[in-house]
């Protein structure tokens, strides 16, 4: 129930392609749903963030794609750069949960040049 | 206006010994909370505190470990007798408060603790 699988655990894409990680989640009471970057030997930093009542939300390059009835989100980068090479972890929490962020464990991409 | 700051980044103790991590929040920053995370995993709920305040410790072990936040000074968080077990990095995350956690909520850059 407290479970966010993420999906893949790797992954390698070219220079301008689109690299896509998957989450899934059980407990229907999370209502906020974070992802996070983090590169070697630093701490994770906010990327971009959903909460249940818009499907779709982008910042920039990074778009959360979001499906309430499939308990399912998803980060898209688009026209990656090798600079988004770090390891991406999805969350998800309710708001009345003293940020007790549920993590998946994490998806290591690398973006070849 | 610094970011939130962790000592030691790097920590090693032997087996029994006590281990002590601490965390300075970010300036105007009231709120303070631990992860720990093991190798290719994500980060784990520790505690949740404010000034000199314990507000949520469900994700920290019953024994032989603690934390607190006092009034003047870092946040601390300690484990006595660390065992093998303990090895992981522990971050700690600073908000001004709960309702901005989405967008004001900064992790440190964590402490590698390796218990030999």
């Amino acid at each position: 129930q407290q479970q966010v699988k993420q999906s893949p655990q790797s992954l390698i894409v070219q220079k301008g392609g689109i690299p896509i990680i998957n989450c899934a989640y059980e407990n229907t009471a999370f209502d906020y749903f974070p992802w996070y970057q983090q590169f070697p030997g630093k701490g994770p930093a906010l990327l971009i963030a959903i909460r249940p009542d818009v499907s779709e939300k982008k910042e920039g390059r990074f778009t959360i794609s979001f499906n309430k009835s499939a308990k399912q989100f998803s980060l898209h980068i688009m026209d990656s750069q090798p600079g988004d090479s770090a390891t991406y972890f999805c969350a998800a929490s309710r708001m009345d949960s003293n940020y007790q962020l549920i993590w998946g464990a994490g998806t290591k991409l690398i973006i070849k040049p | 206006n610094a970011g939130v700051m962790q000592n030691p980044r790097h920590l090693v103790r032997r087996r029994g010994q006590e281990a002590r991590l601490r965390c300075s929040p970010m300036k105007g920053h009231s709120h303070v909370y631990w992860y720990r995370q093991l190798p290719e995993e994500g980060l784990k709920f520790m505690v949740y505190l404010q000034k000199e305040n314990i507000i949520d410790e469900s994700g920290m072990p019953k024994e032989r470990f603690s934390a607190e936040f006092p009034k003047e000074g870092p946040s601390i968080l300690r484990i006595q007798q660390v065992v093998r077990g303990d090895s992981a990095a522990y971050f700690c995350a600073s908000s001004p408060s709960r309702k901005d956690l989405d967008t004001e909520a900064f992790f440190g850059q964590g402490t590698r603790l390796t218990v030999v």
